[in-house]
């Protein structure tokens, strides 16, 4: 089992639908989340961090997250095709070695005009 | 804002070279990481260091080595380049902070190195 996995996609929805993205991860003691979002041929950027257990909104995003569950997922409301890209989540080492993390393969996302 | 630069965009280099990667984070981060980023296999840690002349081995660091002489400095070295290092190469940096914290790590606009 991966240590942090992801459906790679492509997930395609119409422009102004919801996306769901989603990922699980195997370290039970990993306490912060991250989502980066990587344009093709660019490096990726942080749109969301979460470390709580519940739902963090910034914007059109929302970061759930369910510790007991393993999975931490991504909601971007309104999609625009803009929103195209590859989405990364990322764990932190449950043993904190660092700060070092782990990513999953990424989601590729396609919002359709 | 933060600036994570790497050296070059694009380089190629020929089986049995030493290739070095450069990077330069300029927001006095403690943490420094190189990644190779490969398609279906997606980021994968080299190496990391978390302060000067500190390294740590990531997930895949053989055939690789690294150098951190200055805080604001991480280099990567290829001691002897193979065509399965054929791959974009990222560098990172962060703050340290305790868990459960936002440890943002930023990323520079990477390396597309290719070994013939």
């Amino acid at each position: 089992q991966k240590e942090v996995e992801q459906n790679s996609g492509p997930l395609s929805v119409p422009e102004g639908a919801i996306a769901s993205l989603n990922c699980t991860y195997s370290d039970r003691g990993s306490q912060s989340f991250f989502w980066y979002r990587q344009y093709s041929g660019k490096s990726p950027e942080l749109i969301m961090f979460i470390y709580s257990n519940g739902d963090k909104e910034d914007g059109r995003f929302t970061a759930q997250l369910n510790k007991a569950s393993q999975y931490v997922s991504l909601l971007i409301r309104d999609s625009q095709p803009s929103d195209s890209a590859t989405y990364l989540c990322a764990v932190e080492k449950g043993d904190n070695a660092g700060n070092m993390l782990t990513f999953g393969g990424g989601t590729r996302l396609m919002v359709k005009p | 804002d933060v600036k994570v630069t790497q050296s070059s965009r694009y380089l190629v280099k020929r089986t049995g070279e030493k290739v070095f990667l450069e990077c330069v984070q300029d927001m006095d981060h403690e943490n420094m990481f190189w990644y190779r980023q490969d398609p279906g296999l997606g980021l994968r840690l080299i190496y990391f260091s978390y302060d000067v002349k500190m390294k740590e081995k990531g997930d895949i660091p053989e055939g690789y080595s690294v150098s951190r002489e200055k805080k604001e400095r991480f280099s990567l070295i290829l001691e002897s380049a193979s065509t399965n290092q054929t791959s974009m190469y990222l560098c990172a940096s962060s703050f340290w902070t305790s868990g459960g914290a936002n440890n943002e790590q930023f990323f520079g606009p990477g390396t597309r190195l290719t070994v013939l």
